[in-house]
């Protein structure tokens, strides 16, 4: 049974640019959340998806944006990057109503210059 | 509006001595608490849960924690620590609002001496 998978593990991108992140869930779950952890500090929650809709959104710019597809997967884009945005990504998944029953994925590191 | 404050950024503990790591959390009712372990490059790992019931749960490899709530508090202990528990910790508070959302807090970094 494969857990939450992530790809990329590591990207490099350039200021202004824009990137897009990807998440497949652990089987069976049909709920993906996405939390940005910067170094040093705890994961903050970006946005959580269900039946392909945004549910939930933390306190982040429209510069960040998702997807979520037929089969739960999930994307998170971020447009007009900023070095601030430099931190390692994470993705988490569960079942809609068991939201607290979280796995989370490894993470991409993304690195702003 | 909802809070976790972990006041310690890091404790180092001897190998074999007990520890507590404290967090402190702000919400209107009782949410879900949450320990989250987390080594260097790696995603987070939960170590237990509260929801309701006893206060006192017990989690992966160990470890403990007891809801307080008069304190507000859901601090995370082991009796022994082993020189693998070197690692970030993070408490964190999950709630129901049209879905379910987790905050964390800042972490504490967890050094073991040999």
């Amino acid at each position: 049974d494969a857990g939450v998978t992530q790809s990329p593990t590591h990207l490099i991108k350039t200021r202004g640019q824009q990137v897009t992140l990807r998440c497949s869930p652990k089987s069976g779950h049909d709920t993906v959340s996405w939390y940005q952890q910067a170094l040093g500090q705890g994961p903050q929650f970006i946005f959580q998806y269900y039946e392909e809709e945004e549910r939930q959104r933390g306190n982040f710019p429209d510069r960040f944006s998702g997807h979520q597809f037929p089969n739960y997967s999930s994307e998170l884009n971020v447009n007009a990057l900023l070095l601030g945005d430099s931190a390692l990504y994470l993705c988490a998944s569960s079942l809609i109503g068991q939201g607290y029953e979280q796995y989370f994925g490894p993470g991409t590191r993304l690195t702003v210059t | 509006a909802q809070s976790v404050t972990q006041p310690d950024i890091h404790i180092t503990v001897s190998e074999g001595a007990s520890l507590e790591l404290r967090c402190n959390y702000s919400y209107g009712a009782t949410p879900y608490l949450f320990w989250y372990v987390q080594s260097p490059g790696q995603g987070l790992q939960l170590l237990l849960k509260y929801f309701s019931g006893d206060t006192l749960v017990q989690g992966i490899k160990g470890f403990e924690a007891e809801f307080k709530r008069s304190q507000s508090s859901f601090n995370l202990r082991k009796p022994s620590v082993h020189w693998s528990d070197a690692a970030e910790y993070f408490c964190a508070v999950g709630f129901n609002t049209g879905g379910f959302k987790t905050i964390f807090g800042a972490g504490t970094r967890l050094f073991v001496k040999a």
